[in-house]
């Protein structure tokens, strides 16, 4: 699976846009990008995922560049309770084989 | 829907001592779970994949003899942590693919696990 680079922490105010950015510029054709949260002392929360085109669900919304080597995760109003730590992983989708390596993630703080 | 639950959500136990941590998914039949360690600070590191019916696959540098798992039936993964020592000391978490949501991981909870 390819590897990603997420920044180590982002602060947002409560209410605005908390844009997320993730590098994967070795992403292969059949690697989708994932991306998961973790509130403190809890188990990660799916987000989005997504191919090529841009996705947009009830929580968030996922760019993917035209060249795919890059992504950002879009919270369209944070609030207090997206404090946490977001995983950005590449993998490929669609196999009975769901491995997913995490990295460091970005730690997200919201605040009033 | 999609509902992994874990029990129980913390131990305390005495070094030397076996504990069995329980994976279930509550709405879904998993043929497929894994089970996952996270020191604090640190990142999830994927420890072994859990298939209903067969052997685990452990990664590389786990110990399938210290962390047993069982995976007996579609709803249900167990782990245990064998002769627990004060570095086994972490948090233990399961998730479980639903293959109607194309082989979408959801996790459990989580189980805190101290060894005194």
């Amino acid at each position: 699976d390819a590897k990603t680079t997420q920044p180590t922490s982002m602060d947002c105010a409560e209410g605005r846009a908390a844009n997320l950015p993730c590098n994967h510029s070795t992403i292969s054709g059949n690697e989708y990008v994932y991306w998961y949260r973790q509130i403190h002392s809890q188990g990660p929360q799916y987000i989005i995922h997504g191919l090529k085109n841009n996705e947009t669900n009830e929580m968030a919304s996922l760019i993917i560049t035209e060249d795919r080597k890059s992504s950002t995760l879009i919270l369209p109003h944070a609030t207090l309770r997206d404090t946490a730590v977001y995983y950005c992983i590449v993998r490929v989708g669609g196999t009975s084989y769901g491995k997913l390596t995490f990295g460091q993630g970005t730690i997200l703080t919201v605040h009033p | 829907g999609a509902v992994v639950s874990q029990h129980p959500s913390w131990v305390i136990c005495k070094s030397g001592t076996s504990v069995k941590i329980e994976c279930r998914s509550l709405d879904f039949q998993a043929t497929t779970m894994f089970w996952y360690r996270q020191f604090p600070k640190q990142s999830l590191m994927l420890m072994a994949t859990s298939n209903e019916g067969s052997k685990a696959t452990y990664e590389q540098g786990v110990e399938k003899d210290k962390f047993l798992i069982n995976h007996a039936s579609l709803t249900l993964s167990t782990l245990t942590v064998t002769s627990a020592h004060p570095e086994d000391s972490s948090f233990y978490i399961c998730s479980a693919i639903l293959a109607e949501a194309y082989n979408e991981q959801f996790f459990g909870p989580g189980t805190r696990l101290t060894v005194l």
